[in-house]
């Protein structure tokens, strides 16, 4: 069983830039969430997506956005970056929506991403 | 939404010695609450969980509490040792879709 997998772990980009991040799901999972963890912080929830639709969000602007696959596979998408937005990204899998999923969510190790 | 307080942000325990870390919520809807251990450049990882229908959950050296009419769960390490040093975050959730975080604890095992 392998788990959740990000690429790529790390990433520099200019301010005004666009990036995307992918993340792979755990087998057996359908749905993916992304987080946002500035340094020294706990995670913030960005949105989570289901059957290929955003199944929610979280207090993040419409420059953040996302795509899932038909093989569960998942991409976050930030245009216009900002300086603010250096921080871990990551990407969690589970299995079923809503917030208590059986076996819990499952975090991938995450993309560094720093804005210069 | 949620809000979810965590205490406290640094621990430093001898080796062999109990760590426990404190969390309150405010949503009382919240009706699961997982503990996830992150250590340097890694994602999160659950070490335990706990729903609102059980008090007390352990799993060898950890156990996780919770009062829900005080609305506060707590996680306690047992006979800590060094791979123990880690920051430990608990989170809380609802019927929704996300979980909310604490801002952390940085706990240290010393030798």
């Amino acid at each position: 069983e392998t788990g959740v997998t990000q690429s790529p772990t790390h990433l520099i980009k200019t301010r005004g830039q666009q990036v995307t991040l992918r993340c792979s799901s755990q087998s057996g999972h359908n749905t993916v969430s992304w987080y946002q963890q500035a340094l020294g912080q706990g995670p913030q929830f960005i949105f989570q997506y289901y059957r290929e639709e955003e199944n929610g969000r979280g207090n993040f602007p419409p420059r953040f956005s996302g795509l899932q696959f038909p093989n569960y596979s998942s991409e976050l998408n930030v245009n216009a970056l900002e300086l603010d937005d250096s921080a871990l990204y990551l990407c969690a899998s589970s299995s079923g929506t809503g917030g208590s999923p059986d076996g819990g969510y499952t975090f991938g190790s995450g993309t560094r991403l720093t804005v210069v | 939404g949620e809000n979810v307080e965590q205490h406290p942000s640094t621990l430093s325990v001898q080796e062999g010695d109990s760590a426990v870390i404190k969390c309150t919520y405010s949503d009382s809807a919240s009706n699961y609450f997982p503990w996830y251990k992150q250590e340097l450049g890694k994602g999160p990882q659950l070490i335990i969980d706990i729903r609102s229908n059980v008090g007390e959950k352990k799993d060898q050296r950890i156990a996780v509490t919770l009062n829900k009419t005080a609305k506060h769960f707590s996680l306690h390490i047992t006979e800590t040792q060094p791979e123990d040093s880690a920051v430990y975050f608990c989170a809380a959730s609802w019927s929704d879709y996300k979980l909310s975080f604490g801002a952390g604890t940085t706990v240290t095992v010393r030798a």
